[in-house]
């Protein structure tokens, strides 16, 4: 299976800053999400994203798939952004590999 | 929102009793998947389905079965509960025509005493 890596473990922001996580994936892959699940544990879809950029209000991401990375960037950090952030990738086959996440608290 | 139901959304059981777990969509996916997620390993994948009775295991099997006799159904069981199997269980389902884009259901949290 595909090894995938998230940094940092745990992020810790004043509201408003900006971050940028990252996702390394050991292999081609031809899908790769980012979800947040929220302190009541719901996972939400954010990006659906194998290459390229895309931006969704104050969130964007990018994945280079020949240098297999993604970066998730959140910008002007709210409270509700609070959560853990995970990169799911998939090459061939049926089988999602997730990272261990990034804990991202974001305080007042 | 992805109409993807599980039930029950806790359970606590004993060691040794059979639990099953039952997963139930309405936006008729091919695919379906059951995860286990615990601190420090993000999710895992238990088994999924490609069809109605074609499943296949994944990385964290063993202990588990499923079944899949209709589109929308897909069940997990654990047919001799261990307290190893303590964890939060997340349904989700993808399709082919979507990019196999995947979404996520509520969960169930399984507490093994």
């Amino acid at each position: 299976g595909i090894q995938v890596e998230q940094s940092p473990p745990d992020l810790i922001l004043q509201e408003g800053a900006n971050s940028t996580l990252r996702c390394n994936f050991s292999d081609s892959v031809n899908n790769l999400q980012w979800f947040h699940q929220n302190p009541w544990g719901q996972l939400i879809n954010l990006f659906y994203i194998p290459s390229g950029t895309k931006q969704n209000g104050r969130l964007s991401a990018t994945t280079v798939a020949t240098e297999r990375y993604s970066l998730l960037y959140i910008s002007s950090s709210q409270t509700t952004d609070s959560g853990v952030y995970f990169c799911a990738a998939m090459n061939t086959g049926n089988q999602f590999y997730f990272g261990t996440g990034t804990s991202l608290t974001v305080i007042p | 929102d992805a109409g993807i139901t599980q039930s029950p959304r806790h359970k606590v059981t004993e060691t040794g009793t059979p639990v099953t777990l039952r997963c139930h969509q309405t936006e008729n996916h091919r695919y379906m998947y059951w995860y286990r997620q615990d601190p420090g390993h993000g999710l895992r994948l238990i088994h999924y389905s490609y069809g109605v009775k074609d499943t296949d295991k994944g990385e964290v099997s063993d202990g588990y079965s499923v079944s899949r006799s209709k589109t929308e159904d897909f069940l997990l069981t654990l047919e001799s509960a261990t307290s190893s199997q303590t964890s939060v269980y997340f349904c989700a389902i993808s399709e082919l025509s979507s990019y196999n884009e995947q979404f996520f259901g509520p969960g169930t949290r399984l507490t093994v005493l």
